[in-house]
């Protein structure tokens, strides 16, 4: 099946910094999904990009599918961006969503 | 709108004991996932139905675990009996079609003792 990577596995931000979380597939993709899973858990739908560019507030994403990578920016990082962030990628029948392990970002006040 | 539902949002027992795992998708979506998170292996897919129909249960790990959809608007998950490496957050997801993003409900921490 696919394999999906992320990097860094941990990322530690001052408030008010930008970072890029990066996500890697091994095949090409008809699904995938950018979450953000909360302290409390919760998982929350950041993106659907199977290609192209989203914006939402202070995140965007691309997605590269030719060359089988995606990106979450994050811009103006507040305390409330802390969690960890997952890519999630579907191939074939797509249903299928395989995630990653995850990115963790503290953002310090 | 309402988001997926799950219930209970915790539950510990004793091992031995059936676990049933309640969810109910968002209304319309005609696709419905169960996964699993834990630390070990991260977050996995169990089974997934399609118009209420199970599509692949080759995630569910033993025969211990049994899923059923009834009905558009609700599934369960059940474990019997239950072990102590049960223990994981269990995920219900939803989309509209097989092909479109899904939206997950805020989990079941499942403690078995």
């Amino acid at each position: 099946g696919i394999q999906v990577e992320q990097s860094p596995p941990d990322l530690i931000l001052q408030e008010g910094a930008n970072s890029t979380l990066r996500c890697n597939f091994s095949d090409s993709v008809n699904n995938l999904q950018w979450f953000h899973q909360n302290p409390w858990g919760q998982l929350i739908n950041l993106f659907y990009i199977p290609s192209g560019t989203k914006q939402n507030g202070r995140l965007s994403a691309t997605t590269v599918a030719t060359e089988r990578y995606s990106l979450l920016y994050i811009s103006s990082s507040q305390t409330t961006d802390s969690g960890v962030y997952f890519c999630a990628a579907g191939a074939g029948s797509n249903y299928k969503l395989t995630f990653g392990k995850g990115t963790l970002l503290t953002v310090n006040p | 709108d309402a988001g997926v539902i799950q219930s209970p949002r915790h539950e510990v027992t004793e091992m031995g004991q059936e676990v049933t795992l309640r969810c109910k998708p968002i209304s319309g979506h005609n696709s419905l996932f169960w996964y699993r998170q834990t630390m070990m292996r991260g977050l996995e897919l169990l089974i997934y139905f399609n118009n209420n129909v199970p599509i692949d249960d080759s995630g569910m790990p033993e025969d211990r675990f049994s899923a059923k959809m009834p009905n558009a608007s609700f599934s369960t998950l059940k474990i019997q009996p239950s072990e102590p490496r049960d223990s994981a957050v269990y995920f219900c997801a939803s989309s509209p079609q097989e092909n479109q993003p899904q939206h997950f409900g805020d989990g079941t921490r499942l403690s078995i003792l």
